[in-house]
């Protein structure tokens, strides 16, 4: 079965900083991987996902992660954050049995962006 | 193009009631998902819905969850009768197809509350 591991349920970095958050995954398959942002009492939204093409995928807001399949790794970063960053951040697999496709979420990270 | 519906976006009912949530989704998107989001964790599927069949609903607690999408097109979740853990966010999202690559589109969940 496939899981999905966020090191850091919260992050706090300063306006202008580094974003990097943490994800880890467990897969039998090739994963397909995704990174979806919730805003407070709104739906989820993708920022990116990876299918296998190129390892370095980059998505909406500035945002890229990268595959690393010896670490089995996919680690979301922004070089400069943003207050309206400020949202909770999931990390996603794909299921992959016969006609399965629902998707396995993390726990979250919450990130906070300080002025 | 109109994104997923839901309705209401807000429940607040006693224990041993019933509820319904409500979803439409996108325009020609012929899966469904059900997802329940608890306070503080990712969301997790309760049902996938393949146009009007039932693909995976190895998650939905059967004895008091029930689901439909009557003509492969909207949906709805039952609960009866509700205990106190089923207070949480439901998430109702599409795909075009089952593919694994698929983008799930999400709406903005209704927000039960069991008192």
């Amino acid at each position: 079965a496939q899981s999905v591991t966020q090191l850091g349920s919260h992050v706090s970095v300063s306006e202008g900083a580094l974003v990097l958050l943490r994800c880890n995954y467990s897969s039998s398959v090739p994963p397909y991987l995704f990174w979806y942002v919730q805003y407070p009492n709104q739906g989820l939204q993708l920022l990116l996902k990876y299918t296998s093409a190129a390892t370095l995928v980059k998505g909406i807001n500035g945002f890229e992660a990268e595959f690393k399949k010896s670490e089995t790794s996919f680690h979301l970063t922004k070089p400069s954050a943003h207050m309206s960053d400020a949202a909770e951040y999931f990390c996603a697999v794909s299921d992959h049995g016969t006609g399965r496709r629902a998707l396995t979420f993390g726990s979250g990270t919450r990130l906070q962006v300080q002025p | 193009e109109a994104g997923v519906a839901q309705s209401p976006r807000y429940k607040i009912i006693e224990k041993r009631q019933s509820v319904a949530f409500w979803c439409n989704p996108i325009s020609g998107h012929a899966t469904l998902y059900w997802y329940q989001q608890i306070l503080g964790q990712g969301p997790k599927l309760l049902i996938q819905f393949q146009n009007n069949g039932v693909v995976d609903d190895s998650q939905l607690p059967k004895d008091r969850f029930s689901a439909e999408r009557l003509k492969g097109v909207d949906s709805t979740l039952k609960i009866q009768p509700a205990k106190l853990e089923d207070s949480a966010v439901y998430l109702c999202a599409s795909t075009t197809s089952p593919e694994r690559a698929d983008t799930q589109y999400f709406g903005p969940g209704t927000r039960l509350t069991v008192l």
